[in-house]
């Protein structure tokens, strides 16, 4: 079975501040993927990243990063210098061989002008 | 880039109606997709697996005889919510995986509110 935690459920901050997102995940299969998607009040999925069980590296995209540690069993997603159009709920999900698509609780980001 | 749609995009129906919705892949071939369900301010739960020509594989705790899937042709496959109460009024979402890449795209979901 598989499990994704997002241990926050919500999150305010004032606009140019930092927010991290804590992912912690579980699974048996050897390969699987990593997904952080943002859900606006649309409620449409907006894909942002997708990291292979085999690729460690930290990914930089304009103001979002993220940080995978597989000892840790975490995905960690940052916005950097947060604006107002970042308020949204985000979800990590975990995607292993049978291709279904497990999903945290999602936190949700709320920020403040 | 790979577009899935959904129609509609929200519908309102009596209680006791039933409501179908549809999914598409606008530019690829799906011979697999996956139906979500998420109620308000709660996650993405996935209700089953839609595979072309064959039948639908349920999540537990899915009524199969509740939510009947068709998926009919690569690139649609259909919900149909029969009998519908107000505890199934929800956000459904699809997703469509591509036959070639095997990338799934997500719909931008139906919102379904059973008065």
């Amino acid at each position: 079975a598989q499990k994704v935690t997002q241990a926050q459920t919500e999150i305010s901050v004032v606009e140019k501040e930092d927010v991290t997102l804590d992912c912690v995940y579980e699974t048996r299969d050897t390969t699987y993927y990593l997904f952080w998607y943002k859900q606006p009040p649309s409620g449409e999925l907006v894909f942002l990243i997708r990291r292979n069980s085999f690729d460690e590296q930290n990914e930089i995209s304009g103001r979002y990063s993220w940080n995978f540690q597989k000892s840790t069993s975490s995905f960690n997603f940052t916005i950097t210098a947060s604006q107002v159009v970042d308020s949204a709920v985000y979800f990590c999900a975990l995607r292993g061989n049978d291709y279904k698509l497990s999903f945290g609780a999602g936190t949700t980001v709320t920020v403040r002008a | 880039g790979a577009v899935v749609s959904q129609h509609p995009s929200w519908v309102i129906c009596k209680s006791g109606t039933s409501v179908k919705i549809e999914c598409r892949s606008l530019d690829f071939q799906a011979t697999t997709m996956f139906w979500y369900r998420q109620f308000p301010k709660q996650s993405l739960m996935l209700m089953a697996t839609s595979n072309e020509g064959s039948k639908a594989t349920y999540e537990q705790g899915v009524e199969k005889d509740k939510f009947l899937i068709n998926h009919a042709s690569l690139t649609l496959s259909t919900l149909t919510v029969t009998s519908a109460h107000p505890e199934d009024s929800s956000f459904y979402i699809c997703s469509a995986r591509d036959a070639g890449s095997y990338e799934q795209y997500f719909g931008p979901g139906t919102r379904l509110t059973v008065t």
